[in-house]
């Protein structure tokens, strides 16, 4: 079974910055938390991952809480092309355990 | 920039045929992951090698699937009498090892499979 909880679905209004939650309250101490998305047909794609501190790249930013229990992705100016299923995995060494994920909607 | 092909994209067979995949790897990376999604699911995993050493293998890989990573380079995945129920998206990834342990998998376009 996957080891993170996320709402099943979400909607986005256009360039509002989207927030996407996870749970992890069961992660280990040296497990990194992963974010990948997955548009319709295609392979997931990697978006970001990280362990203790905030990350942020070209293509989004990743929060997560000091205990480590949970984090939040988030989109800063949501477009119609990132309408997708968004998967929270947390892992180490060893293969991903996908869960349902968050199908975001992003409408205009 | 050379991520991870697959080959075919789709394959369509007949019910109890053989069938084999390909997937070439990112070039430096040393891991590479194999996983099935059926429709609405997210991908499962199969079995995972480590340069040429398969490493874990799902139970859901039964005795009809093997998987080879000859060399270390690219995979190949073979199902063979086919069944409807392996009508899916078969999904190749690559990752490398990096310092502290991170290991983010890139995931190819997979290959979809009916079987009819």
């Amino acid at each position: 079974d996957a080891k993170t909880t996320q709402p099943p679905s979400m909607d986005c209004a256009e360039g509002r910055a989207a927030n996407l939650p996870c749970n992890h309250s069961t992660i280990s101490g040296n497990e990194y938390v992963y974010w990948y998305r997955q548009i319709h047909s295609q392979g997931p794609q990697y978006i970001i991952h990280g362990l203790k501190n905030n990350e942020t790249n070209e293509m989004a930013s990743l929060i997560i809480t000091e205990d480590r229990k949970s984090s939040t992705l988030i989109l800063p100016h949501a477009t119609l092309r990132d309408t997708a299923v968004y998967y929270c995995i947390v892992g180490y060494g060893q293969n991903f355990v996908f869960g349902p994920g968050t199908r975001l909607s992003v409408l205009p | 920039d050379t991520g991870v092909s697959q080959d075919p994209r789709h394959k369509i067979t007949k019910r109890g045929q053989n069938v084999t995949f390909r997937c070439d790897p990112i070039s430096e990376h040393n891991r590479l992951y194999w996983y099935r999604q059926t429709l609405g699911q997210g991908p499962e995993f199969l079995t995972y090698f480590q340069n040429e050493a398969q490493l874990e293998k799902s139970r859901l890989l039964s005795d009809r699937f093997s998987a080879e990573r000859p060399k270390g380079s690219f995979s190949t995945l073979e199902i063979q009498r086919t069944e409807q129920g392996d009508s899916a998206m078969y999904l190749c990834a690559s990752s490398i090892i990096r310092t502290g342990g991170s290991y983010e998998q890139y995931f190819g376009p997979g290959t979809r499979l009916t079987v009819t």
